[in-house]
């Protein structure tokens, strides 16, 4: 049930964009991501619910396929303040109230 | 506000030891959850509730108790660790509909090794 995170890690330069993909086996209610810098705690990015909508602010988005149960985080014009380990969690159809997270990737930004 | 209040920040235990982690929250959160995380693992889901007096198993419970008696707190039990249990342990709440915006507040997180 875990989801499917790609690629597990990443090494950009600033100012370089990159997708982070995230892809369930489950019919998916909704799709949170979170930016984990290293020894502290998760952090909430954003939530997208079931219907295909797109989110997304400053210059950080995302997109969740819900017939694909596929989603996309996008990170434009990379800082090195998006450096991180970043987790999309995931909770299925039936809202059995869990949110299950997929492994990680790991985004290093170079100056 | 305090947020998600989690203790220990770090504990050292034997093998067979019990002890319990605090979890405290002061959002008024119906939902609270307990992930461990490990190299490589991602964040894996242990135990949650979805409100007072009511638990339920995530993806790892074995090996751990939970309880909910009062809204605000929500302890996880290790009754006799293993070294498998070496992890760093996260407390996490919410709101649920009406209200759920979806993002789980998490607690600093606790190390804990089992020697």
């Amino acid at each position: 049930q875990q989801p499917v995170q790609s690629p597990q890690a990443v090494i950009l330069r600033e100012g370089e964009d990159a997708v982070i993909n995230c892809s369930s086996s489950k019919a998916l209610y909704s799709v949170h991501w979170y930016r984990q810098k290293h020894g502290e705690a998760p952090v909430f990015l954003m939530i997208l619910l079931k219907g295909g909508e797109q989110k997304g602010h400053d210059k950080i988005s995302a997109s969740f396929n819900e017939k694909k149960q596929q989603s996309s985080l996008y990170l434009t014009a990379s800082q090195l303040s998006y450096s991180g380990t970043y987790f999309c969690g995931t909770e299925i159809q039936n809202r059995d109230d869990k949110i299950i997270f997929g492994k990680g990737t790991r985004l290093h930004i170079l100056p | 506000n305090a947020g998600v209040t989690q203790t220990p920040k770090f504990q050292v235990l034997k093998t067979g030891q019990s002890m319990t982690l605090q979890c405290a929250q002061d959002m008024n959160h119906e939902y609270m959850s307990w992930y461990r995380q490990d190299p490589g693992m991602g964040l894996r889901l242990i135990h949650y509730s979805v409100g007072a007096g009511i638990t339920d198993q995530g993806e790892v419970p074995n090996g751990y108790n939970v309880s909910r008696s009062t809204t605000e707190d929500f302890p996880l039990r290790l009754l006799s660790a293993a070294p498998s249990q070496t992890s760093v342990y996260f407390c996490a709440s919410s709101y649920r509909p009406p209200l759920n915006t979806g993002e789980l507040f998490f607690g600093e997180g606790s190390r804990l090794t089992v020697l």
